[in-house]
């Protein structure tokens, strides 16, 4: 049972734009919030993290939003860069397991 | 920030062979470690949750006879890929977590880079 989800496999956005990458979960329990981005053939590599008693973190052109009563969180990318182009994992996490759970990730692809 | 060292990043065996992953915290002690095994154009798939000196809790679908994980002390985790048969080929992935203590603060899976298993 995926209790994390990412429904957009890919998403292509043209460089300059703002990229969207979305993530619903289903576990109430969680309450620490992560995006890893991953490029081929490495590990993932932290990129930005949210508690639950937030609504919002910023980390320069990183946002990262939760929306609790809905089980979403989102992260922007403003402006996005080529760079960026890479698949974007979010990651919930409880107290109780410290075991953290991924989605199944969005490929994103920054268009120069 | 925390770095977690994975070796080999590349093997090549032969099948019916036995290979080992390893997997350490460098700067931090690590109780909890995970291992992860992704397919290509899939998310990262949990094996296993390796606890410092207690046995490893598998995913279902998981032999844990074939998949032998050893987390012998604080700063090191191995992963062996028993009678490796090509299926078994893959991309594997260990993460270490530091204790999240009251503050939850840096509460982050620290990734290694990766080990590219091909099994021929």
């Amino acid at each position: 049972d995926q209790q994390v989800k990412q429904n957009s496999p890919s998403l292509s956005v043209q460089e300059g734009r703002i990229s969207i990458l979305n993530c619903d979960y289903t576990n109430s329990m969680f309450d620490y919030f992560l995006w890893y981005k991953k490029y081929p053939a490495e590990g993932p590599t932290f990129l930005i993290s949210i508690s639950s008693i937030k609504d919002k973190n910023e980390d320069g052109r990183f946002t990262v939003f939760l929306n609790k009563s809905a089980k979403h969180l989102s992260l922007h990318i403003v402006p996005s860069q080529p760079g960026d182009s890479a698949v974007y994992f979010c990651a919930a996490s409880d107290e109780i397991s410290n075991q953290f759970y991924f989605g199944t990730g969005t490929s994103l692809t920054v268009i120069p | 920030g925390a770095v977690v060292s994975q070796h080999p990043s590349r093997v090549i065996c032969k099948s019916g062979t036995s290979v080992k992953i390893e997997c350490r915290s460098l700067d931090f002690q690590a109780t909890t470690m995970f291992w992860y095994r992704q397919f290509p154009k899939q998310s990262l798939m949990l094996m296993a949750t390796s606890n410092e000196g207690s046995k490893a809790t598998y995913e279902q679908g998981v032999e844990k006879d074939k998949f032998l994980i050893n987390h012998a002390s604080l700063t090191l985790s191995t992963l062996t890929v028993t009678s490796a048969h090509p299926e078994d080929s893959s991309f594997y992935i260990c993460s270490a977590t530091r204790d999240r203590g009251i503050l939850k603060a840096n509460a982050e899976a620290f990734f290694g880079q990766g080990t590219r298993l091909t099994v021929v």
